[in-house]
């Protein structure tokens, strides 16, 4: 069985730029999670999705958000850049009522 | 408001020791409880969660209500034990999980 898969592994972009990140939930999971792990601050949870709605946001400004496809796949979106948005970010999939989550291997995003 | 507190970065012991990762939680429910595990260059795994009450690996962890705490234990450590752990909690907000700080072990020969 396919794991959540996310694309690309590597981004780098310029401070005010945006980044659009990819996450594939594992199949049937209807369930997708955004974390954010920047160095020294550890795993902060961003937005989580289901069935195509924001469900909870983490204590981020507006311009992270995302969305969720009919497929259940997903996108992060970070608009406006800043270096501190440089960070692993991990995404995860669900069963909706089952809190185990799947982790992928996670998008590196750089500003520079 | 739901936290995690792992108060130790850094644990090293040695091949066969036994080791102790600390775990503390603040959360006015009933909360969930789960400790994950990152081995090197591996992704995010579930290792063990509280109601399952389950032995992975060697390790075992006990939700303790009244000291707000869910420790995990292994009574002898092996080299591929090895890894970044990472407690964390789900209350009722929405199967959301907040994670500790995480800590690193490192087993030594």
């Amino acid at each position: 069985e396919a794991g959540v898969t996310q694309s690309p592994t590597h981004l780098i972009k310029t401070r005010g730029q945006q980044a659009t990140l990819r996450c594939s939930p594992i199949s049937g999971h209807t369930s997708v999670y955004w974390y954010q792990q920047a160095l020294g601050l550890g795993l902060q949870f961003l937005l989580w999705y289901d069935e195509g709605e924001e469900r909870n946001r983490g204590n981020f400004p507006p311009r992270f958000s995302g969305r969720q496809f009919p497929n259940y796949s997903s996108e992060l979106n970070v608009n406006a850049l800043e270096l501190e948005d440089s960070a692993l970010y991990l995404c995860a999939s669900s069963l909706m009522r089952d809190t185990e989550a799947f982790f992928g291997q996670g998008t590196r995003l750089t500003v520079v | 408001a739901q936290r995690v507190t792992q108060p130790e970065k850094l644990l090293s012991v040695f091949k066969g020791a036994p080791v102790e990762l600390k775990c503390n939680y603040s959360y006015s429910g009933s909360p969930e409880l789960f400790w994950y595990v990152q081995y090197s260059r591996q992704r995010l795994q579930l290792l063990l969660r509280h109601i399952s009450r389950e032995s992975i690996k060697g390790f075992t962890a006990d939700l303790n209500k009244g000291e707000t705490s869910f420790h995990l234990k292994k009574p002898f450590a092996q080299e591929e034990d090895s890894a970044m752990y990472y407690c964390a909690l789900s209350g009722a907000a929405g199967n959301k999980l907040t994670f500790g700080g995480g800590t690193r072990v490192l087993v030594k020969p």
